[in-house]
Order: C-alpha cells, then sequence, then structure tokens
C-alpha cells in the first residue's frame, strides 16, 4: 500500500517555463512534507519542505504547495533551468513514527 | 558533497552470501538511517539508529541487520542474499533523532547475481 504516491513517472519542460511535480498522499496524520532533488550517481538532497499547518512555502525559484483537503501536494520551479533536471522525490513525515515515507520519484528534464 | 559517505559504491555477489555495507555520517551527526531504493521504487525505509541505539525500523527483512558503532559509523549486513536485494542502499544522517531532513550519502549499488 503506497501511502505517498507521485502519479507521473517523468515530465519535460522547457527553459524558462514552469514545472509543476505533483504528489498524493492517503494518510492524513503526516505533519510535514518534502520534496528531495537526486541527480544521477549522487544521493538524494533535501529541497524544500512544509508543514502540514502552512498551505504554501518558497524558497528561491520552488514552492511547495499543500492542499491538505485533497492530500495533495505539488512543487512548481519558476523558472525552471537544464540543471533542474533530476529525479524529484516527494516525502511525507509522520512525526510518531519518526519514519520518512518517499515517493517513487518523477524524472524532470529541462530543455535548453 | 552531502558529507555522508557510503563504501563500497558498488558491490557483485552471488546469491546465498552475505556482504557488509558501510556508513559514515556527517561530523556531528548522530543519527544513521538506512534506505533501500529497488528497480522503480521509492526509497524504502529500513532501520535508523541514534547514538548507538536502534530508534525506528521500517520494513527490514530479517535476513538484514545493522548496527551503529560508538564512533558514529554503521554497518548494514545483508545475508542469505537473493537476486531481489539488487538495490540502491543509501545511508543518511541527521543531527538529532527526529529529523525529517537528513543528509544522503551517494549510495552503494549492490547486484545480485
Amino acid at each position: 500500500d503506497q501511502q505517498v504516491k507521485q502519479n507521473s513517472p517523468s515530465l519535460s519542460v522547457q527553459e524558462g517555463r514552469i514545472s509543476i511535480l505533483n504528489c498524493d498522499y492517503t494518510n492524513s496524520m503526516f505533519d510535514y512534507f518534502l520534496w528531495y532533488k537526486k541527480y544521477p550517481a549522487e544521493g538524494p538532497t533535501f529541497l524544500i519542505s512544509i508543514s502540514s499547518i502552512k498551505d504554501k512555502n518558497e524558497d528561491g525559484r520552488f514552492t511547495v504547495f499543500l492542499n491538505k483537503s485533497a492530500k495533495h501536494l505539488s512543487l512548481h520551479i519558476v523558472p525552471s533551468q537544464p540543471g533542474d533536471s533530476a529525479v524529484y522525490f516527494c516525502a511525507a513525515f509522520l512525526g510518531g513514527s519518526e519514519k520518512l515515507v518517499f515517493g517513487k520519484g518523477t524524472k524532470l528534464t529541462v530543455n535548453p | 558533497d552531502s558529507g555522508v559517505t557510503q563504501t563500497p559504491k558498488h558491490l557483485i555477489t552471488a546469491t546465498g552470501q552475505r556482504v557488509t555495507l558501510r556508513c559514515s555520517p556527517r561530523s556531528g551527526d548522530l543519527s544513521v538511517y538506512w534506505y533501500q531504493q529497488s528497480l522503480d521504487q521509492g526509497l524504502q525505509f529500513l532501520i535508523q539508529y541514534y547514538n548507538g541505539e536502534e530508534r525506528a525500523k521500517g520494513n527490514i527483512l530479517e535476513r538484514f541487520s545493522a548496527q551503529q558503532f560508538p564512533d558514529l559509523h554503521s554497518e548494514l549486513n545483508l545475508s542469505s542474499l537473493e537476486l531481489g536485494d539488487s538495490a540502491l542502499y543509501f545511508c543518511a544522517s541527521s543531527v538529532a533523532a527526529i529529523s525529517p531532513e537528513a543528509f544522503f550519502g551517494q549510495g552503494t549499488r549492490l547486484t545480485v547475481v
């Protein structure tokens, strides 16, 4: 039973345009959400996070939106750059369990 | 460079064998996490150690075990290996016992033949 789902395995956008990566979750008890970015042959690196008490968090070109009623979060990258090409993992944290639950990832390709 | 070091980077071994993966956390981090990423799968949490003690357990098989040593490095032992154990194994570390934000190593790619 996958608690965190990233239904798009891949996404391709043009440089300068917006990239929107989506993530759905099933457990309403998750209280913290994160996005990690992973380049080939490297480990995932933390990108941005959002607490369940907020609906938006912004960091430069990256914004994460949380819709708790829909159990949905999204990562917006504006403007997209070729260096953003990577696999993006959505993750959810359940404080009581102290475990991170990851989605399967979305491979983003930003074309010059 | 995340500061988390994993060795070896690649490992090829036969079914039925036993291997040990090693992880050195970032300087000052007390928590070490182990994750498995199989083909087309997300990262699956295996186990967490904090300051030498097991803190949280995920979907770790009984054939797998881990420990964290006094110098805080950790080892993941995989025994009676099966073809399905072929995966990327990541180690991550954080300062606190409860920390969703962790720093990941480059991973060890295990291939069981």
